[in-house]
């Protein structure tokens, strides 16, 4: 069965240092890997995605996430945290072809940044 | 500006009445999807359709109910079979053969 997990539900950073959210899934097939942002009350906005092309993928506002298929994970890092991060952050599996609802979602990570 | 629009933002009901969830893209995608959002708990599937007049139960269906009569609306009935039916509602859309959704801001349901 394909699962994913976020292995941290709250993560707290100071302004300028870096970020690291965890992510591990599980699938059988290859997969297409995604995270999300959520600011409160809003709805989610693609960060980036993988899709079987560069491990190291780059995405909006200087996030960035690794494939590493020995691991089974897609962690998600930025450099240096600035105050607008400061929202809940998804991992999402794509299992197989299609669009029959296959998105598996993680329960995400709040990330608070601290001035 | 192509997006997903979800009207109202914000949703009142009392006990017993249904109510209906709007849910528009201008994205000319096929598929569309909801999903039911509650604290700690990610996003879970309601109903999906890849093709007008035509959707599939999702992962927490019973209770709700939806239509897809244009390519480009898919309305959300929360009925009142719904038994705990407070809860953030996403509306997504996607090409016919999946990957990244689009989402719209979300309509917040209370129950009164």
């Amino acid at each position: 069965a394909q699962s994913v997990t976020q292995l941290d539900s709250h993560v707290s950073v100071s302004e300028g240092t870096p970020v690291l959210l965890r992510c591990n899934y599980s699938s059988s097939y290859s997969p297409s890997l995604f995270w999300y942002v959520q600011h409160p009350n809003k709805g989610l906005q693609l960060l980036l995605k993988y899709t079987s092309a560069a491990t190291l993928v780059k995405g909006i506002n200087g996030f960035e996430a690794e494939f590493k298929k020995s691991e089974t994970s897609f962690h998600l890092t930025k450099p240096s945290a600035h105050m607008s991060d400061a929202a809940e952050y998804f991992c999402v599996v794509s299992v197989g072809g299609g669009s029959q609802g296959n998105l598996i979602f993680g329960k995400g990570t709040k990330l608070s940044v601290k001035p | 500006d192509g997006g997903i629009t979800q009207s109202p933002k914000y949703l009142f009901r009392k006990e017993g009445q249904n109510v209906t969830l709007s849910c528009e893209q201008n994205l000319n995608h096929d598929a569309m999807y909801w999903y039911r959002q509650d604290p700690g708990q990610g996003l879970r599937l309601i109903y999906y359709s890849q093709i007008v007049n035509d959707f599939q139960k999702g992962d927490i269906a019973e209770g709700y109910s939806v239509s897809r009569e244009k390519k480009e609306s898919f309305p959300l009935t929360v009925t009142s079979a719904q038994k705990n039916p407070t809860a953030f509602y996403l509306c997504a859309s996607s090409g016919l053969y999946g990957g990244e959704q689009f989402f719209g801001p979300g309509t917040r349901l209370t129950v009164l």
